[in-house]
Order: structure tokens, then sequence, then C-alpha cells
């Protein structure tokens, strides 16, 4: 059975740093490339980054591009999402999803809720 | 970037009807448009990708069609577990983009 479970998402000021984790199982986590994906209160979906299964491309949205590092630990089937320099429109809760390609998102986390705010 | 328009935005429909969502491409995507379904404080779940492969494991009353800029997401005999926000993605380039929902209601 495919699981992803987010974890380290809470209350940060702006400015501030927080890192997000989404722990794999289930599935060849190497093989798949895997994706973050926010939702800001009562609103739509907005994709934020992928990486490929190797880890060795990755993609940006760019409303995080030079604030957000994805990355993944391939060994620990652990995906991440670095996120600095947060902003009060960063407040949503991040879904990580995996794909079988580049931009399909066929499985989805229960998603971490990170609210920027003073 | 490619926006992605949905419409309607909302719609009330009662349970059996047939329900039609559209969803237009600022550019051509081809064929790499997806449709998920989110139930209210759940996470979206696939339902249809490549503008019209039936996921596995959804209800085969959902289906895709379009290509190009425009596609459209039916579901026949509406359920009740149907009530939910749809959102197309297109896959074709990143940035990756979502419409903004359809929330599709009970009359």
């Amino acid at each position: 059975e495919v699981q992803l479970v987010e974890s380290g998402g809470g209350l940060v000021q702006p400015g501030g740093s927080l890192r997000l984790s989404c722990a794999a199982s289930g599935f060849a986590f190497n093989t798949y490339a895997m994706n973050w994906i926010r939702q800001a209160p009562g609103k739509g979906l907005e994709w934020v980054s992928t990486i490929s299964g190797r880890g060795g491309s990755s993609y940006y949205a760019d409303s995080v591009k030079g604030r957000f590092t994805i990355s993944r630990d391939n060994s620990r089937n652990t995906l991440f999402l670095q996120m600095n320099s947060l902003r009060a429109e960063d407040t949503a809760i991040y879904y990580c999803a995996k794909g079988p390609g580049v931009g399909v998102f066929d499985f989805w986390g229960q998603g971490t809720l990170v609210t920027v705010s003073s | 970037d490619i926006q992605m328009t949905q419409s309607p935005s909302s719609l009330s429909a009662s349970v059996g009807d047939r329900v039609t969502i559209t969803c237009r491409a600022s550019q051509s995507i081809t064929s790499n448009l997806n449709w998920y379904q989110q139930k209210p404080g759940k996470a979206p779940s696939l339902l249809i990708y490549a503008a019209s492969s039936l996921q596995s494991g959804a209800p085969s009353r959902f289906s895709g069609s379009g290509s190009g800029t425009d596609f459209t997401l039916t579901i026949n005999s509406l359920q009740f577990e149907d009530f939910a926000t749809y959102y197309c993605q297109q896959s074709y380039s990143t940035p990756l983009t979502f419409g903004q929902g359809t929330k599709v209601e009970i009359k």
C-alpha cells in the first residue's frame, strides 16, 4: 500500500525557515518523481516543486524560486522541502505527491499545515 | 505560463444527473491534461490523466475528453460521494498549473 506522510509544518514568523519531510512507503521510491503542492486556506491548488527520481533534476514555481529547495534521500525513502525567507503568502497546507513522471500527481499525502505569522 | 480556466466555478446538481465541467488552456497542451477530485478536509486524488485515461480505482462514471486547448470532465449518473471540488491541471510544461476549481454541490 502506497503511503506518503508529511511532517514538519507549524507556525513560523515571517522571514523564518522550516523544513518539511515526506516519508514514503509501498512503492519503489527512487523510480518516481516527487512533488510538493500547496493549498492556501480556502483557495485552490498551487504546484510548488518537483524533483526527479534520482534527484538530478528539480523544478520550482516562480513564487518560491530562490527561497525553497527540494531534495530527497532515496536511502531513507524521504522527500524534503527546505523553506527559507518565509512570507505570509506561503501559509498553506503542503502536500507531497508522487508521480509516474514529471507533471502528474497520482498519489497524495494528507498534508501538513504551514502558518507564517507574527 | 499556461493559464487554466475552468467553468463553471460551481454548479448544483442532483443524484443521477450527468455533469460536465470544462477546462480551457491558454495555449495548446496536446493531451497533457489531468483531473483531480478533492473532498472537504481531504487531499486531492487523481481521476483522469492524459486527458482521457481513467486512473486505476476511479469509478467508470468519470470520463475525460479533449485535446489542444479544450477539455471536458463528465460525470455520468452523479452519486452522493461525487459532491466535491474538481481541478484540472496541465502537465505540458513547467510551471505546472491548475484551474481554479469547480465545486459540485447538491441541489
